[in-house]
């Protein structure tokens, strides 16, 4: 089965900064990962598709990129509606994995 | 616009068996591949296993395998998630996710004596 590495697993920054979360893949899922955003006490939320599409709604701050066994999520500038975790999902096989997820927290 | 609606909360003794519901209202149900992800208490997201309705094949996470039932009504755009012999690990909240995007609100499971 194919393991998802995600780092951090939390992290803390102050509002406008860039926050950089990493996903890495034990084998090459080409471009076939999700990202998504699950606020406290909530179902997630689709913000990335195909590693770098960015889903309808979501705001420009966040960005996607990466491919094979590699990706990257960057909020360009944190803002306090941001705090969140968040996760990556391959879904290259049918045997799909989530990473173990982000926890984003302001300063 | 696809909404989804999942059955409510439930309490389980250890050992017994729980299903889930999941309704989709709008879209076309039959194409969609439906997952189930479930969450235990402070942990991260695991994928359960999924359908693709109008074939009618669930395929399931290896840990899940034998466990773990998912089964498609197409007259009724429901899907559901059976767990059986569960135990206290299994108390969770469990997700609906159609395609990539549509979440169920969840179902909180609890398995407790």
């Amino acid at each position: 089965d194919i393991q998802m590495t995600q780092s951090p697993s939390s992290l803390s920054a102050s509002v406008g900064d860039r926050v950089t979360i990493t996903c890495r893949a034990s084998q090459n899922i080409d471009t076939y990962l999700n990202w998504y955003q699950q606020r406290p006490g909530k179902a997630p939320n689709l913000l990335i598709y195909a590693a770098s599409s960015l889903h309808s709604g979501v705001p420009s701050r966040f960005r996607g990129s990466g491919s094979g066994t590699e990706f990257t999520l960057i909020i360009s500038s944190l803002q306090p509606d941001d705090i969140a975790s968040y996760y990556c999902l391959q879904i290259h096989t049918d045997q799909w994995t989530f990473g173990q997820g982000t926890k984003v927290e302001i300063k | 616009q696809v909404q989804v609606v999942q059955s409510g909360a439930d309490v389980k003794k250890p050992g017994s068996s729980v299903k889930v519901s999941c309704k989709a209202y709008g879209g076309t149900f039959n194409t969609y591949k439906v997952s189930w992800v479930r969450q235990a208490p402070g942990q991260g997201l695991e994928w359960m296993g999924g359908i693709i309705p109008m074939i009618g094949s669930p395929n399931y996470a290896r840990k899940f395998q034998g466990r773990v039932t998912i089964t498609a009504d197409k007259s009724t755009t429901t899907v559901y998630v059976e767990v059986r012999n569960l135990r206290s690990a299994d108390t969770a909240v469990y997700y609906c996710l159609i395609t990539r995007q549509y979440w169920g609100q969840g179902t909180l499971v609890t398995v407790s004596s």
